[in-house]
């Protein structure tokens, strides 16, 4: 079966400007999570959707926001970015269960803002 | 709250050495552990996986047993080979698809 895909795999933007990234899950898998990835700060938790509704949120600001469609498909929006927001942006699709089943991760998105 | 530590690296090894990645867990609760690897441009594959105490995960030779007295879930592989080096991710998840990883330990295998 097909695994998470992740478009697109890179971008360049101009600082200010917004930027949408889009995760497809695991099919019958209905629970998307998102994560930043940098050398300096690791691996850190964005947020989590479950059928369309946000579960779970980490500690970033107001600029970075997602959604999550009826097909179980995510996007991931940054609004005004920055420099500080380069980085590789992995998506991570599970069946959800509350007991924390295994999170199979997309490719990602390498974000540069120039 | 819930985190990871794991151990710095990077680790050089030699082919068919014996490796030990270390990693301990905070958490409240009883989480589910998992190993992760990442290999260059790509995203995380999971390796192996434990739910509870005392639970043992294997995959290609790689082991790691939940230890909830010492909080623990260290990464071993008798043989390493070339192909293992990869930097890997010790991470938790208390539930859902909220995942804590550690600041990963970069393996580079030499022949």
């Amino acid at each position: 079966k097909a695994g998470v895909t992740q478009t697109p795999r890179y971008l360049i933007k101009t600082r200010g400007q917004q930027v949408t990234l889009s995760c497809s899950p695991i099919s019958g898998h209905r629970s998307v999570s998102w994560y930043q990835q940098t050398p300096g700060q690791g691996l850190q938790f964005l947020f989590e959707y479950f059928s369309e509704t946000q579960r779970n949120k980490g500690n970033f600001p107001g600029r970075f926001s997602g959604r999550q469609f009826s097909n179980s498909r995510s996007e991931m929006n940054v609004s005004t970015l920055e420099l500080g927001d380069s980085a590789l942006y992995l998506c991570a699709s599970s069946l959800g269960g509350r007991r924390g089943t295994e999170a199979f991760f997309g490719q990602g998105t390498r974000l540069t803002v120039v | 709250g819930d985190s990871v530590t794991q151990m710095e690296g990077p680790v050089t090894l030699s082919e068919e050495a014996f490796l030990t990645i270390n990693c301990t867990y905070t958490a409240t609760g009883y989480p589910s552990l998992f190993w992760y690897v990442q290999y260059p441009g790509e995203g995380l594959q999971l390796l192996l996986k434990a739910t509870k105490a005392d639970d043992k995960g294997s995959n290609k030779g790689f082991e790691a047993t939940y230890r909830k007295e010492t909080t623990s879930f260290h990464l071993e592989k008798g043989s390493v080979q070339v192909s293992d080096s990869a930097v890997y991710f010790c991470a938790l998840t208390p539930a859902g698809n909220q995942f804590y990883f550690g600041t990963g330990t970069s393996l580079t295998v030499i022949p």
